[in-house]
């Protein structure tokens, strides 16, 4: 069964400190992960998703298979970084099986 | 492109009652989905859908029916409404290309309350 884990419930850290988001997934295919950032009064939307490799916002996430981590950091936080952010799990391939699963969220605070 | 659109944006119910929540997309996606959004809990998957007739359920499908008619639209029935059922949904959409792996592209959601 897919499962994603975020054991954080709020994250607060000071503007320029370093912030790790951890993430953690269970699924016994191969999983596609995603980060999703909601802002306040915002729609929920794509942060960045693993197959990318990308940074946005600063922001990177390296998926770890061995450890089935995909843990979402940035080395210098801003106050604009404030926010929900989930990570997701999607299972690969087009069949009535496809979905994707959202972890319980974890809200960044960052403090000036 | 209007994207994902919601209707109604709020909703008060009584126990008991029924209503739906409607979800269209104008980007000719196959994959629809609905989550609600609970404090603590974060996104729960209630219904999903790879195609036009194809209807799944998700994590929490118990008191919901979907259908789903045409590629653009995919309602959200709540038969009988109970306090539990008090939540923010919100509707989702992807290509089909990669269903489960491509960015999902998420409605304004709607706040329901039932009293």
């Amino acid at each position: 069964a897919q499962r994603v884990t975020q054991p954080e419930k709020l994250l607060s850290v000071f503007k320029g400190a370093p912030v790790e988001l951890k993430c953690n997934y269970s699924y016994s295919g191969s999983p596609e992960l995603f980060w999703y950032v909601q802002y306040s009064r915002q729609r929920l939307q794509l942060l960045l998703r693993h197959i990318s490799r990308e940074s946005i916002k600063g922001f990177t996430a390296d998926l770890n298979k061995g450890e089935t981590s995909f843990h979402l950091k940035k080395p210098f936080a801003q106050e604009e970084d404030s926010a929900m952010y989930y990570c997701a799990l999607g299972s690969h391939g087009y069949s009535s099986a496809s979905k994707i699963i959202f972890g319980s969220g974890t809200r960044l605070s960052i403090r000036p | 492109n209007a994207g994902v659109t919601q209707t109604p944006k709020f909703q008060v119910l009584k126990t008991g009652q029924s209503m739906t929540l409607q979800c269209a997309q104008d980007m000719n996606h196959e994959y629809m989905s609905w989550y609600r959004q609970d404090p603590g809990m974060g996104l729960r998957l209630i219904h999903y859908s790879v195609g036009a007739g194809i209807t799944d359920q998700g994590e929490v499908p118990n008191g919901y029916n979907v259908s789903r008619s045409t590629t653009e639209d995919f309602p959200l029935r709540l038969l009988s409404a109970a306090p539990s059922q008090t939540s923010v949904y919100f509707c989702a959409s992807s290509s089909v290309q990669g269903v489960g792996t491509d960015t999902q592209y998420f409605g304004p959601g709607t706040r329901l309350t039932v009293l």
